[in-house]
């Protein structure tokens, strides 16, 4: 089945990092973008983050940028998002989402589970 | 950046009634060139991931059940159930993809069963 499998999520204080990672399978990883979005506890969707298929190309939210970075490891199949300086409000549900064609930055049509992160002291 | 609307926040149907709901763009999505609009709807069930429901703004994702269509173009957009089931209730987010950065959703609408 095709999918990913979002981990690395937890409770972390304000000012801490975590590294979330999400894994790809039965599907050629490395011909998609792929795309974090988050959602806050009982709110809607906030794009995050997008790579591009070879990882050379790297997009940021403004609320994100400068203190998360996004990666991917193609030979493992597997998308990362680095956080650091953490704050209350970034406090969501994190989902990896895959863009649905080869190449392009288009809708997503494949989502993970996602992964919660809690900033709190 | 492109600012998605949609309206109504919430909305309440009976049982094989028809429900609509409408997504405003900041912006036209329409990229003149191949005269397709750069908008899909999300559905999101309670504990779920969102899931794709429509894509260029009225092509049904495979596996979607056909009460699901979805029109409009420019900056205005609608999706419609045409005989709301127990298993549609959740939440529906537009997002246009026209601009990627950022992508940007609507505010979701709640479906409730009356």
């Amino acid at each position: 089945e095709v999918q990913l499998l979002e981990s690395g999520g937890g409770l972390v204080q304000p000012g801490g990092s975590l590294r979330l990672s999400c894994a790809a399978s039965r599907f050629t990883f490395s011909s998609y973008a792929v795309s974090w979005v988050r959602q806050a506890p009982g709110k809607g969707l906030e794009w995050v983050s997008t790579i591009n298929g070879g990882g050379d190309n790297t997009y940021y939210a403004d609320s994100v940028k400068g203190r998360f970075t996004i990666s991917r490891d193609n030979s493992k199949n597997t998308l990362y998002l680095q956080m650091n300086s953490l704050r209350a409000e970034d406090t969501a549900l994190y989902y990896c989402a895959k863009v649905a064609a080869a190449g392009t930055y288009w809708y997503f049509d494949l989502w993970g589970r996602g992964t919660l992160v809690t900033v709190s002291s | 950046d492109i600012v998605m609307t949609q309206s109504p926040d919430s909305l309440a149907a009976s049982l094989g009634e028809r429900a609509t709901i409408n997504c405003k763009s900041s912006q036209s999505v329409l990229y003149r060139s191949n005269n397709k609009n750069y908008l899909a709807w999300y559905q999101q069930k309670p504990g779920q991931p969102p899931r794709l429901l429509i894509y260029w703004a009225s092509t049904r994702e495979s596996g979607v059940p056909d009460r699901f269509s979805g029109s409009g173009s420019g900056t205005d957009f609608t999706l419609t159930i045409s005989s709301l089931q127990a298993e549609d209730v959740g939440v529906y987010y537009c997002q246009q993809y026209y601009t990627t950065r950022p992508y940007t959703f609507g505010q979701g609408t709640k479906l409730e069963i009356k």
